[in-house]
Parts: structure tokens; C-alpha cells; sequence
């Protein structure tokens, strides 16, 4: 099975940037996904990493440790825009496994 | 181009009712999933389909809960004899290859609501 921890709540200010962590525990691995979710919205996607390291896109990057079990979304410059939550999936190793698991989500604010 | 698209946005049913909830995902795309969003919560999996063969159902949460996709496109998720604990946002995904390996495209969701 998985089981992903994600803090629940953050604020932010504009313009400040915010780091959100996400660690697993989980029985294979092949992946990790971050989306994000405005209020009453579908996910987008954000991020994929499958090997560790950075991955950079514009005003996001994302991080993966594998043997820490720990992921790590950096937003930049942060826009108002930017409130929502964020949710980061883990895909599982398994043969014939399509399952991805999601986080409970960050609800991150960001005040002026 | 569309995105995937869901009907109805809302629905409200009362207890023991059947409902059919509908996705239409991007065309061309090979897998699509389905998911159940309790409010606050993430989404949690409950079913994948690879074209018009659904490969893995271990996420539906009862016998009540049925889901087809049958010519590889448009899929249907139906519960039947609602019950309170089936209200959520159910939101549906597809992705052009097999498996999980690439972004999904999600839908904006129905909403249900059991009375």
C-alpha cells in the first residue's frame, strides 16, 4: 500500500517563495506526480519525477529523494493565482498496477 | 482542443437511487480513470480502463459501484441504490498511453450529492 503525508495548510505572501513537502511510504515506487487544484476545479498537472533531483519549470520546481521517500514542490515569485491546493500522487511499481495515489493536499494561501 | 468533459456537473439523488454519471475524455487517448474526491480529502482511485477493457477495478468501494467503457471512448460510472456515504465529487481522467506514466487530463467532475 502507500500512505502520503502532506501538511495540510500554508500561507505564503506574494512575490515570497514556498516550499511544500511531501514524504511516502509506499510498497514500489515509479514515480511521482504534483497537481494542483483550484477550489471547485479539476487537478492540472504540474510535475513528474521519476529519478532524483530537481526539475525545474518556470516558477515551479520539484524535487525527489527516493531513498527518503520525500518530494518537495518550490513555488516562486508567488501570483494570488497561485492559492490553491496541491497534491502530489505517487505512482506504484507494481505489474499491473494503474493506481496512482494522491496526498490529501496542501491548501496553500497566498495574502498580499 | 476539448478537454475531458463530464455530465452532469451536478446531481442530487435521493437515497436508493440509481445514478449514471458520463465522461467524455480527450479523444484518442488510450486509458482513462476514474476517482472519488470526498471534500477536503485527495483523490482516491477506483477504477482504469485501457481502451474498452477495464483492467483494474480494486479502488470501486462496492458491488453497487459499476463503470463501462464500451467502444474505448466514452465511459459511464453508475452506482446504484445510493447511499450517503456515496456523496462526493467524482472526477474522471484520461491519458494518451497505457498505464500511468504520463499526465492525466481531468475533468471538472460531477458533483453528487445523496439526500
Amino acid at each position: 500500500g502507500q500512505n502520503i503525508d502532506q501538511p495540510t495548510e500554508m500561507t505564503a505572501t506574494e512575490g515570497a517563495i514556498v516550499q511544500i513537502n511531501c514524504t511516502y511510504q509506499t510498497s514500489g515506487f515509479n514515480g511521482l506526480f504534483w497537481y494542483q487544484q483550484h477550489a471547485g476545479e479539476a487537478p492540472t498537472f504540474l510535475s513528474y519525477n521519476v529519478l532524483d533531483g530537481l526539475e525545474e519549470k518556470g516558477r515551479f520546481s520539484s524535487f525527489l529523494s527516493r531513498s527518503k521517500g520525500y518530494s518537495y514542490l518550490l513555488l516562486k515569485e508567488l501570483q494570488m493565482k497561485d492559492s490553491a491546493s496541491y497534491l502530489c500522487a505517487v505512482r506504484d511499481s507494481g505489474a499491473g498496477s494503474y493506481q496512482l495515489t494522491f496526498g490529501k493536499g496542501t491548501k496553500l494561501s497566498v495574502i498580499p | 482542443g476539448a478537454g475531458v468533459s463530464q455530465s452532469p456537473r451536478y446531481k442530487v439523488a435521493k437515497r436508493g437511487q440509481d445514478v449514471a454519471l458520463r465522461c467524455d475524455p480527450i479523444s484518442g487517448h488510450v486509458s482513462l480513470f476514474w476517482y472519488q474526491q470526498a471534500l477536503g480529502q485527495g483523490p482516491e482511485f477506483l477504477t482504469y480502463f485501457q481502451n474498452e477493457a477495464q483492467l483494474d477495478k480494486s479502488g470501486l468501494p462496492s458491488d453497487r459501484f459499476f463503470a463501462e467503457r464500451p467502444e474505448g471512448s466514452v465511459s459511464t460510472l453508475k452506482i446504484q441504490r445510493t447511499q450517503q456515504e456515496d456523496s462526493a465529487v467524482y472526477l474522471c481522467a484520461s491519458s494518451p498511453r497505457k498505464g500511468t506514466r504520463d499526465e492525466q487530463y481531468f475533468g471538472p467532475g460531477t458533483r453528487l450529492t445523496v439526500t
